[in-house]
C-alpha cells in the first residue's frame, strides 16, 4: 500500500462547480499535511497547509480526518486557472525524510 | 531573494552518456531533495540532504545515481551511463529544516536518446 493515495483524476467540471478531492494517508504518526499545486510542465507549488481545526483560504478549504486518515481539499467557484494537479503530501516527522508525496490529482476545469 | 534554482533547464544526451544536474537552494535553508518525476507521474524521491549529515540515499533506484552537496550549498546530481529510462524532470527542492515546506526549482528536463 503506497504511503499517501489519491484519485488519480482527471476531474472534468464546468467553471463554478465545487469539487473536492481526498487523500488518505497509511501512517497514524504522521504529523503534518499540505496540499501542492503542480501546473502542466511546471514545478510543484505550496497550496496550503492542512491543519486540524480545518482551515479556509479563499475558495479553497482544506480539512483532517486523524481517525479516518484523510485529508481533504475542497474548491467552490471554480475557475478556470484551477485546472492543475493537485498533490497530497504528509510529513511523517520520522527518519530523515519527512515529507512524501502523492501521485496528485487532475482537476480540469472547463468553460 | 531568488527561490531555487537548477541548470540546466533542459539535457539532451546519448544513452550511456553521463549526466551532471545541478540545483542551488534557498539560502539559509538546511534541507535539500532531489526527485524524480516521468511524463504524467508522481514526485518520485531520490535523495535528501540535511546539513552536514549523511544523505538519506534511500530513494536512489541504482548505483548509477549519485548526488553530492557541498556544506548547504549547490547540489549536483550525476547519472552514469544514462539509459532511456532515465528521461524526466528532475526537479530539486530546498527547506529551511526537515519537515518544513519545500521550495522546488523548475526542474531539469532529462531526454536520453
Amino acid at each position: 500500500r503506497k504511503e499517501v493515495e489519491q484519485d488519480p483524476g482527471p476531474f472534468n467540471v464546468p467553471e463554478g462547480a465545487t469539487v473536492a478531492f481526498n487523500c488518505t494517508y497509511s501512517n497514524s504518526a504522521s504529523q503534518s499535511f499540505f496540499w501542492y499545486r503542480q501546473d502542466c510542465r511546471k514545478e510543484p507549488k505550496l497550496l496550503m497547509s492542512v491543519y486540524s481545526s480545518g482551515n479556509e483560504d479563499g475558495r479553497f478549504t482544506a480539512q483532517l480526518n486523524r481517525a479516518s486518515q484523510y485529508i481533504s481539499l475542497l474548491i467552490r467557484d471554480s475557475k478556470l486557472s484551477d485546472s492543475a494537479t493537485y498533490l497530497c503530501v504528509v510529513n511523517r516527522d520520522t527518519g530523515r525524510r519527512a515529507l512524501t508525496f502523492g501521485s496528485g490529482t487532475r482537476l480540469q476545469v472547463q468553460p | 531573494g531568488a527561490g531555487v534554482s537548477q541548470s540546466p533547464s533542459n539535457k539532451v544526451t546519448e544513452k550511456g552518456k553521463d549526466v551532471e544536474l545541478r540545483c542551488d537552494p534557498i539560502s539559509g535553508h538546511t534541507a535539500l531533495y532531489w526527485y524524480r518525476q516521468r511524463l504524467g507521474q508522481g514526485l518520485e524521491f531520490l535523495i535528501y540532504f540535511q546539513g552536514n549529515s549523511a544523505p538519506d540515499k534511500s530513494g536512489l533506484p541504482s548505483d548509477r545515481f549519485s548526488a553530492e552537496r557541498t556544506g548547504e550549498s549547490v547540489s549536483t546530481l550525476t547519472i552514469q551511463r544514462t539509459q532511456q529510462e532515465d528521461s524526466a524532470v528532475y526537479l530539486c527542492a530546498s527547506s529551511r529544516d526537515r519537515g518544513d515546506t519545500q521550495y522546488f526549482g523548475p526542474g531539469t528536463r532529462l531526454t536520453v536518446l
